[in-house]
């Protein structure tokens, strides 16, 4: 079955410490999209990427990178710079009409 | 400031019952409009896309649009304990070098049994 793979689904970070999530899908989207969500808000865009090679920064990309080398994978790497990195993370890729279609998601806590 | 606003409720319905879940947006050049269910601890799955003025029918769900009052609506029939979810609103908008997506905060649906 076609779809978006994301690991792990639970994720701990230590104060000071980088973090990366895989994003891996089947589904041969171009258009792939890392959001994250917190209770009672939105989704808020923090990266997206559109062809191999290339990505955009959303409207929370601070303290985040990704990369893009392959169309299956987009990777997000949360870095110390981010200060309230608890939430759950969701990646998504997109194909018109359908919209968006979510992975799993990654819940990361800091300890 | 592009937004969707939802009643973030909870909404409470009975079973068997019509359950009616409205968003108004603010860009009025917005072109796509999309329904999502969301279970609690699990992600979005998309439920109906409406993209032109009326109604569109998918088994127990109806999308509404209406782009002149800004709002789109999705009327649950026949609502079933399964139904008890958040309901999340999504709206495309015109954007440098595409389209941007804005999410609602979600309502969230209650169906007693």
């Amino acid at each position: 079955d076609g779809g978006i793979t994301q690991s792990p689904k639970y994720l701990f970070r230590k104060e000071g410490q980088n973090v990366t999530l895989s994003c891996e899908q089947n589904l041969n989207h171009d258009a792939m999209y890392w959001y994250r969500q917190d209770p009672g808000q939105g989704l808020r865009l923090i990266y997206y990427s559109q062809i191999v090679n290339d990505f955009q920064k959303g409207d929370i990309a601070e303290g985040y990178s990704v990369s893009r080398e392959k169309k299956e994978s987009f990777p997000l790497t949360v870095t110390s710079a981010q200060k309230n990195p608890t939430a759950f993370y969701l990646c998504a890729s997109y194909d018109r009409p359908y919209g968006y279609t979510f992975g799993s998601g990654t819940r990361l806590t800091v300890v | 400031q592009k937004e969707v606003e939802q009643n973030s409720g909870p909404l409470s319905v009975p079973e068997g019952a019509i359950a009616s879940l409205n968003c108004t947006y603010s860009d009025r050049v917005s072109q796509s409009f999309f329904w999502y269910r969301q279970y609690s601890g699990k992600s979005p799955e998309l439920i109906m896309s409406i993209y032109s003025n009326g109604d569109k029918e998918d088994g127990r769900f109806t999308a509404q649009l209406n782009k002149a009052s800004q709002y789109v609506s999705l009327l649950i029939r026949d609502s079933q304990p399964s139904d008890s979810a958040t309901y999340l609103c999504a709206v495309n908008t015109l954007n440098t070098g595409g389209f941007k997506t804005i999410f609602g905060a979600g309502t969230r649906l209650f169906v007693k049994a």
